[in-house]
């Protein structure tokens, strides 16, 4: 699976939207882009995922660049319920293979 | 949720005691996973299965054996735990149009 890197740590005010940013230049055509999250000791929760369209769910957004090397995770309206540990995943879909886990961004979201 | 389970939730247990730790699923979904968690290194593959009897090792598995005799159930099992399998242990399934991963809420194991 390609590699990703993300920021360590990001601050957001309660109310305004969280981007949080993903890069992964080695991306292969094949490979789609996955975002979870991690509230403090609960397991980890699926977000959103997209391959090179645009995606949005009731959750989030995501925006992949049109060279598939970078994308963005939007919550449009931050509550104190989204601080978490945010995780940018690059994997094919259809194999047995399981997801690698880097270090993600802890997004804490200020009242 | 996707209908996991964990048992049990929390556990101590003392060095050389044989452990089992439970994920169970109610959605007859093909691929389960462990994993555990440690502070500094994130979450690690254990072993995972692929169906009924079908299991391979993960990045971590020196230590641990799993066993899935039906499709609901996949059992990790340490033979004789050790202080450095004191961890945070999930279990997950693979669902979804593109095979997200979903995961249980966890077992915290201290092993003393």
């Amino acid at each position: 699976d390609a590699k990703t890197t993300q920021p360590t740590s990001m601050d957001c005010a309660e109310g305004r939207a969280a981007n949080l940013p993903c890069n992964h230049s080695t991306i292969s055509g094949n490979e789609y882009v996955y975002w979870y999250r991690q509230i403090h000791s609960q397991g980890p929760q699926y977000i959103i995922h997209g391959l090179k369209n645009n995606e949005t769910n009731e959750m989030a957004s995501l925006i992949i660049t049109e060279d598939r090397k970078s994308s963005t995770l939007i919550l449009p309206h931050a509550t104190l319920r989204d601080t978490a540990v945010y995780y940018c995943i690059v994997s094919d879909s259809g194999s047995a293979r399981q997801l690698t886990f880097g270090s993600g961004t802890q997004l804490t979201v200020l009242p | 949720d996707a209908g996991i389970t964990q048992s049990p939730r929390h556990k101590v247990t003392e060095t050389g005691t044989p452990v089992t730790l439970r994920c169970h699923q109610t959605e007859n979904h093909r691929y389960m996973y462990w994993y555990r968690q440690d502070p500094g290194h994130g979450l690690r593959l254990i072993h995972y299965s692929y169906g009924v009897k079908d299991t391979d090792k993960g990045e971590v598995s020196d230590g641990y054996s799993v066993s899935r005799s039906k499709t609901e159930d996949f059992l990790l099992t340490l033979e004789s735990a050790t202080s450095s399998q004191t961890s945070v242990y999930f279990c997950a399934i693979k669902a979804g149009p593109s095979y997200e991963q979903y995961f249980g809420p966890g077992t915290r194991l201290t092993v003393t």
